[in-house]
């Protein structure tokens, strides 16, 4: 049972530059999160899939996109990088409305 | 939108020593959960605290919930390095078509020094 895993762990971009960045749980949770965490701001929600087939914005979804492939997979992909989207990613789920459980993250430079 | 003000931002003490962090909001939660975060990895739940006045113990971690759900403290006794990290908490909103979603506060960073 490995819980939240994301892929890659490290990512290095150069501006324009397009990636995606994998997250998938084996918890058979409903509800997925991608968030950013930048020093000083906390994590902030990027966009969120509350069941498979929806997905929604949350706070900061300028220059994102997801996909929810299906009850276990929601990725986030980044078209065109950019410098201010230099960050740590985190991929979190939960059940319903309860405990969200985090991955390890990813780290992710964009010069 | 519900905002969580999280004070100190930065907290460096002695081992041994005894510190409380809060959680602050104007608006009222039906329950808070704090996190702690290890340089490296992803936030873990350390508690959810849901009733107004409710104090919730986790060895040398105390939590409280304010009587009027709007905010939350947690303290340490006897801090020992294995507590550094980053304290997070979270309160939670919900919208149509069963959505929920965690507001965080921005966290307060603990070092304890040995």
């Amino acid at each position: 049972n490995a819980g939240v895993t994301q892929t890659p762990k490290f990512q290095v971009l150069k501006t324009g530059q397009s990636m995606t960045l994998q997250c998938a749980q084996d918890m058979n949770h409903n509800s997925m999160y991608w968030y950013r965490q930048d020093p000083g701001m906390g994590l902030r929600l990027i966009y969120y899939s509350a069941s498979e087939g929806t997905t929604d914005k949350g706070e900061v979804p300028n220059g994102y996109n997801v996909s929810r492939l299906n009850k276990r997979e929601f990725s986030l992909r980044l078209e065109s990088a950019a410098p201010s989207q230099t960050s740590v990613y985190f991929c979190a789920s939960t059940p319903w409305a309860d405990t969200q459980y985090f991955g390890p993250g990813t780290r992710l430079t964009v010069l | 939108t519900q905002l969580l003000e999280q004070s100190p931002q930065f907290l460096s003490i002695q081992e041994g020593e005894n510190l409380t962090v809060y959680c602050n909001s104007s608006s009222v939660f039906s329950s808070l959960q704090w996190y702690r975060q290890e340089p490296g990895e992803g936030p873990v739940l350390l508690v959810t605290v849901v009733t107004g006045g409710e104090v919730k113990k986790l060895k040398r971690l105390t939590f409280q919930f304010g009587d009027a759900r709007k905010d939350s403290s947690l303290h340490i006794t006897a801090a020992q390095p294995g507590d550094t990290g980053l304290y997070l908490c979270a309160g939670p909103s919900y919208s149509g078509a069963g959505s929920y979603q965690l507001t965080f506060g921005k966290g307060t960073k603990l070092s304890v020094i040995p």
